[in-house]
C-alpha cells in the first residue's frame, strides 16, 4: 500500500510568485484535503477535492485553488504568494462517500518560505 | 479559525508516568479523532470515537467523549520517549468536514 506523497518538500519563494504543489493519495483513496499549518499552530482547512470536485472550502482567499486529477491526485495552487504563506502545507488522502467523516492519511508536507 | 482548543498546551513527564490531554469544541460533530503529529512530519491517525460513544480504548491509549460538554480527553498510559510528539484533536462535523485544535505539545523525558 502506497501512503501519501508530497513534492516538493521544501521550497522558497519570493512575494508575488506562483506556487504549484503536488500530492499523489494513498491507494484507494478518493478524497483529498489540503491544510495550512503555521509554526506553532493547529492545521487549517484549505479545501477538500472528492471525485474531481471541490467538495468544501475553508476560510481563504481564491488565490489558493486547486485540482484533482483521474487519478485521485491533486495539486495546491498559490498565486500572488505573500510572506503570510510561510507554512507548513499538508495533503491528508481518505475514503470519502460513506456519509461520514473517515480517519485521514498525512503526508509528510511541504515547507514553503516567502521571502 | 481554529474549532477546538487543546489543554495543556504543553506537558512534561518523566517515562512510565501518564500523560492526559483535553480537548474542547464549539459545533456538533459526527465523530472526533485524534492525532500526532512529530516535529517537521505529517499527522498520524491514532483514534477515532464517534458521538454515540463514551469512550474507545486503542492500546496504551484511552480516549473519552462528552458531547454534552463538547470535550475530549486523550489519555496515554505507561508513556515512552518515543511518544514525544505534538497531539491534536480533529473535530468532524459535516460531510468530510474536519477541524483541527490548537495541540498539546508532550515531552516524555527518559
Amino acid at each position: 500500500e502506497t501512503g501519501v506523497t508530497q513534492s516538493p518538500t521544501h521550497l522558497i519563494k519570493t512575494r508575488g510568485q506562483q506556487v504549484t504543489l503536488r500530492c499523489s493519495s494513498q491507494s484507494g483513496h478518493n478524497t483529498v484535503s489540503w491544510y495550512q499549518q503555521a509554526l506553532g499552530q493547529g492545521p487549517q482547512f484549505i479545501f477538500q477535492y472528492y471525485r474531481e470536485e471541490e467538495n468544501g472550502r475553508g476560510n481563504f482567499p481564491p488565490r489558493f485553488s486547486g485540482l484533482q486529477f483521474p487519478n485521485y491526485s491533486s495539486e495546491l495552487n498559490v498565486n500572488a504568494l505573500e510572506l503570510d504563506d510561510s507554512a507548513l502545507y499538508l495533503c491528508a488522502s481518505s475514503l470519502g462517500g460513506t456519509g461520514t467523516s473517515q480517519p485521514q492519511h498525512f503526508g509528510d508536507g511541504t515547507r514553503l518560505s516567502i521571502l | 479559525s481554529q474549532q477546538g482548543e487543546e489543554d495543556p498546551q504543553a506537558l512534561s513527564i518523566q517515562e512510565g508516568e501518564n500523560a492526559t490531554m483535553n480537548c474542547s469544541y464549539k459545533t456538533s460533530i459526527n465523530n472526533l479523532q485524534w492525532y500526532r503529529q512529530n516535529s517537521g512530519r505529517g499527522l498520524v491517525h491514532l483514534i477515532l470515537i464517534r458521538s454515540n460513544e463514551r469512550e474507545k480504548h486503542s492500546g496504551r491509549l484511552r480516549v473519552t467523549l462528552d458531547t454534552s460538554k463538547k470535550s475530549s480527553s486523550l489519555l496515554i498510559t505507561a508513556s515512552r520517549a518515543a511518544d514525544t510528539a505534538s497531539y491534536f484533536c480533529a473535530s468532524a462535523g459535516g460531510y468530510q468536514k474536519v477541524t483541527f485544535g490548537i495541540g498539546t505539545k508532550l515531552q516524555v523525558i527518559p
